[in-house]
């Protein structure tokens, strides 16, 4: 596609429950990056794919978070038990081999 | 953690003048990279610096880099109120680039019509 794909672009979720954000990066991009933003912070690292192959986790901030890419293009970012320090916008980025971020426009997801 | 800070955090200028905006950073760089983010949205990507070089220019933006104080300036020239925005600074700190940049915390800028 034309660019970072991101959806759901809001979300709701009630403490405990389990989400998924999907990211689908620009076609042919080997690189996939998530990362969280609180409000009026800069983007904090998460996680990092080249390929299908998740090569730096260590963003994240719990084993609730969870995340693949299983045929190297379209990527889930996957929190479990959710809690309201999660709420956050989650931010996808795809980069080919220039070292150059696209970003998509990102999840905002709200924990009640 | 944050690699990068950016100073100052927020910056009010009238519509017309050149604003700067300048980047502290802790390790040495493979490149720097300079971010604009419009509220509620992702971040879009205005200028890279590579370790080996001193200055960039791209349109009314330039890009200033001294590792020797691991710092770095963008400074935009003729502001208009699209500028209005936040702008990060992002590092990348592995041998070949291409991986993971670590942002800064931003400066927010705001220009007045």
């Amino acid at each position: 596609g034309a660019g970072v794909s991101q959806s759901p672009r809001y979300k709701v979720a009630k403490r405990g429950q389990d989400v998924a954000l999907r990211c689908d990066p620009i076609s042919g991009h080997v690189s996939l990056f998530w990362y969280q933003q609180a409000l009026g912070q800069g983007p904090e690292f998460l996680t990092y794919f080249q390929n299908e192959a998740q090569l730096d986790k260590s963003g994240l901030p719990s084993d609730r978070f969870f995340a693949e890419r299983p045929e190297g293009s379209v990527s889930t970012l996957k929190i479990q038990r959710t809690q309201q320090e999660d709420s956050a916008v989650y931010l996808c980025a795809s980069s080919f081999r220039d070292g150059v971020f696209t970003f998509g426009s990102g999840t905002r997801l709200t924990v009640v | 953690s944050q690699q990068g800070e950016e100073d100052p955090q927020a910056l009010s200028i009238q519509e017309g003048e050149n604003a700067t905006m300048n980047c502290s950073y802790k390790t040495s760089i493979n490149n720097l990279q300079w971010y604009r983010q419009n509220s509620g949205r992702g971040l879009v990507h205005l200028i890279l610096i590579r370790s080996n070089e001193r200055e960039k220019h791209s349109g009314r933006l330039r890009v200033t880099l001294d590792t020797s104080k691991k710092s770095s300036s963008l400074l935009i020239t003729a502001s208009r109120a699209a500028d209005t925005a936040s702008y990060f600074c992002a590092t990348d700190i592995s041998n070949f680039g291409n991986e993971k940049l670590t942002f800064g915390t931003g400066t927010r800028l705001t220009i007045i019509p």
